[in-house]
């Protein structure tokens, strides 16, 4: 079954602590991205890979770190440097060529703050 | 600034009707423009990608149209089902910005029996 998987679904995280959000796909997509969705706001970028071992940070990438060790995994972390990390986080990935370029989302995780 | 407005922000409508969706941007140069469906909880889903020689294109009951001289896309929904209830989102990307994808606000679409 081909596509792209989040986990957790949902995630719960005490202050001063980092979690971690995993993104696996086996599309064989290079290109992989990390959407921030808050309520009423489109997504916003917070990174971005286009290659195994390099990323590049989006619009909003403080407070937040990622690594590409494999071309399937693309896991993100919430820092404690992130003050406001409450709301849903998308993970996407799609091939590199121009017009092509469709992102395939995944489910979807929901972080909030206790 | 690179923009993508979509209005309306709302909509209710009877399971049957049809419905009209609108997309302004201001994303330039343009590169091609895709409206996004995503329910309650769960990641978009494309419905369909539009570049600049393309001004309508069907996904099944979805029909996207693009008039690239006024910056303007609408999406089409004809005999709505209750499945339709979702958001709606707008997304265009500029020509050589790579990773680049601005994305509207959404349309929040809830269709009633």
């Amino acid at each position: 079954d081909g596509g792209i998987t989040q986990s957790p679904k949902y995630l719960f995280r005490k202050e001063g602590q980092n979690v971690t959000l995993s993104c696996e796909q086996n599309l064989n997509h290079d290109a992989m991205y990390w959407y921030r969705q808050d309520p009423g706001q489109g997504l916003r970028l917070i990174y971005y890979s286009q290659i195994v071992n390099d990323f590049q940070k989006g619009d909003i990438a403080e407070g937040y770190s990622v690594s590409r060790e494999k071309k399937e995994s693309f896991p993100l972390t919430v820092t404690s440097a992130q003050k406001n990390p409450t709301a849903f986080y998308l993970c996407a990935s799609s091939v590199l060529t121009p017009g092509l370029d469709i992102q395939y989302f995944g489910a979807g995780t929901r972080l909030s703050v206790l | 600034k690179n923009q993508v407005e979509q209005s309306p922000q709302s909509l209710i409508i009877l399971e049957g009707k049809n419905c009209t969706l609108q997309c302004n941007y201001t994303v330039s140069p343009f590169s091609n423009l895709r409206w996004y469906k995503q329910d309650t909880g769960r990641g978009p889903v494309s419905l369909t990608i539009m570049t600049f020689s393309e001004n309508t294109k069907s996904n099944g009951r979805y029909t996207a149209t693009l008039d690239a001289d006024t910056k303007q896309s609408s999406l089409h929904i004809t005999a709505s089902q209750l499945s339709d209830s979702a958001s709606y989102i707008c997304v265009v990307s500029a020509r050589d910005s790579g990773y680049a994808l601005n994305f509207g606000k959404g349309t929040s679409l809830l269709v009633t029996p």
